[in-house]
């Protein structure tokens, strides 16, 4: 079955600008979540939607939101960009709900963005 | 604050067996313990994951100590596309109402050597 998909892959985006960034999930998953990974802080925890609801926060300003649609895709926005905002977002998909062996998250491969 | 602990980095050499420890002192009784890896310019990727008994599937084994205070990811025979940065992570279990958050630690960078 298809994995997670980001789109874009790489993006260059100027200080004070805005950047909308699209995760498709797993079919079947409903819960999507979002990660920043950066050389110094590593990988840190944005935000988790589930069924179309935020159900979960991490400690970033609220320059960055997020939303889930109905066929829970999710969108991640990020206004007013900073250069510190440079990073590898990644989304990833799980079910809520035990399958199997697999009880895990799959990762997409992530949108490089840069602020310049 | 990450929950586990790992060493920043190991090494090994190739065809050897790797054991990449583990410890999350404050494991609840109730939570999963995960492990990812992250190879080069990828998303991290699912390995394997546990609750008391240990576990093997294709890509590893997963041993866990019997008071479930550390673990230990068991490579049984290392190559070269092994190295990458091993994630040992916390989760609790499946549900629709509890919060599912992860938290990454630095993790262990395995270097594999030829």
């Amino acid at each position: 079955k298809a994995g997670v998909t980001q789109t874009p892959r790489y993006l260059i985006k100027t200080r004070g600008q805005q950047v909308t960034l699209s995760c498709s999930p797993i079919s079947g998953h409903r819960s999507v979540s979002w990660y920043q990974q950066t050389p110094g802080q590593g990988l840190q925890f944005l935000f988790e939607y589930f069924s179309e609801t935020q159900r979960n926060k991490g400690n970033f300003p609220g320059r960055f939101s997020g939303r889930q649609f109905s066929n829970s895709r999710s969108e991640m926005n990020v206004s007013t960009l900073e250069l510190g905002d440079s990073a590898l977002y990644l989304c990833a998909s799980s079910s809520r709900v035990h399958v199997g062996r697999n009880y895990g998250y799959t990762f997409g491969s992530g949108t490089r963005l840069t602020v310049v | 604050d990450a929950k586990t602990t790992q060493p920043n980095s190991m090494e090994s050499n190739e065809e050897e067996p790797v054991h990449l420890p583990c410890n999350h002192s404050t494991i609840s009784g109730t939570d999963y313990i995960h492990w990812y890896r992250q190879l080069p310019s990828q998303g991290p990727e699912y390995v394997i994951h546990g609750l008391t008994s240990n576990v093997n599937n294709r890509m590893a084994s997963l041993a866990i100590a019997e008071d479930r205070k550390s673990s230990t990811l068991i490579l049984h025979r290392a190559t070269l596309r092994d190295a990458a940065v091993y994630y040992c992570i916390l989760r609790a279990p499946p549900s629709m109402n509890r919060d599912d958050k992860i938290i990454f630690g630095k993790g262990t960078r395995l270097h594999i050597l030829p």
